[in-house]
């Protein structure tokens, strides 16, 4: 399948950095790549969606302010989480889709604000 | 978000039988649906998909979809240790890239 490179793995931050994000998918091009959020023990929730060379779409609830997505190119988009609390420790996850029906996931980040 | 219902688990099978996961969706809009595994501390990777009504077989993994029930559910024979895992279902709507995910599924294949 199609690969999705998402980087850095894990990081540890401390409260009121800012932490970067880089979703890239390796061979093909997306104009559309999705950010998720994974709680402990609980389900993907879909944060956004990242559209190439336009705005982000933020699902309800979501800030924008919070959670700044760039998306700079058919092949990469960014999630910078902006002033980070503890409260925003969690597993970020990235999607893509070639164009067909199936989407392939980022190898997730693990963030913990401390 | 969309809602998509699991029963989180456990659900606990012996080596060799038959799992079967269930999925119910509220949008009668969804078009797409899949079933991903996910192992602890990993991203989820695609297991299924199915589109129309019936079953879809893929090795071991049976897909079954009924539209007008909306209900999606995954069957794995023969199971084995490693399919111990959370099941993700997943729906999309008329664009396909936009998932929506259930709460999923923890399975534990027991030795």
């Amino acid at each position: 399948g199609a690969v999705v490179s998402q980087h850095p793995s894990r990081v540890i931050c401390k409260s009121g950095t800012s932490v970067k994000i880089e979703c890239r998918s390796l061979d093909f091009q997306a104009t559309t790549m999705f950010w998720y959020r994974q709680f402990p023990k609980k389900s993907l929730m879909l944060m956004a969606t990242s559209n190439e060379g336009s705005k982000a779409t933020y699902e309800q609830g979501v800030e924008k302010d919070k959670f700044l997505i760039n998306h700079a190119s058919l092949t990469l988009s960014t999630l910078t989480v902006t002033s980070a609390h503890p409260e925003d420790s969690s597993f970020y996850i990235c999607s893509a889709s070639p164009g067909v029906t199936e989407a392939f996931f980022g190898q997730g980040t693990r963030l913990t604000v401390v | 978000q969309k809602e998509v219902e699991q029963n989180s688990g456990p659900l606990s099978v012996p080596e060799g039988a038959i799992a079967s996961l269930n999925c119910t969706y509220s949008d009668r809009g969804s078009q797409s649906f899949f079933w991903y595994r996910q192992y602890s501390g990993k991203s989820p990777e695609l297991i299924m998909s199915i589109y129309s009504n019936g079953d879809k077989e893929d090795g071991r993994f049976t897909a079954q979809l009924n539209k007008a029930s909306q209900y999606v559910s995954l069957l794995i024979r023969d199971s084995q240790p490693s399919d111990s895992a959370t099941y993700l279902c997943a729906v999309s709507l008329y664009n396909f890239n936009k998932f929506y995910f259930g709460s999923g599924t923890k399975l534990n294949v027991k030795p």
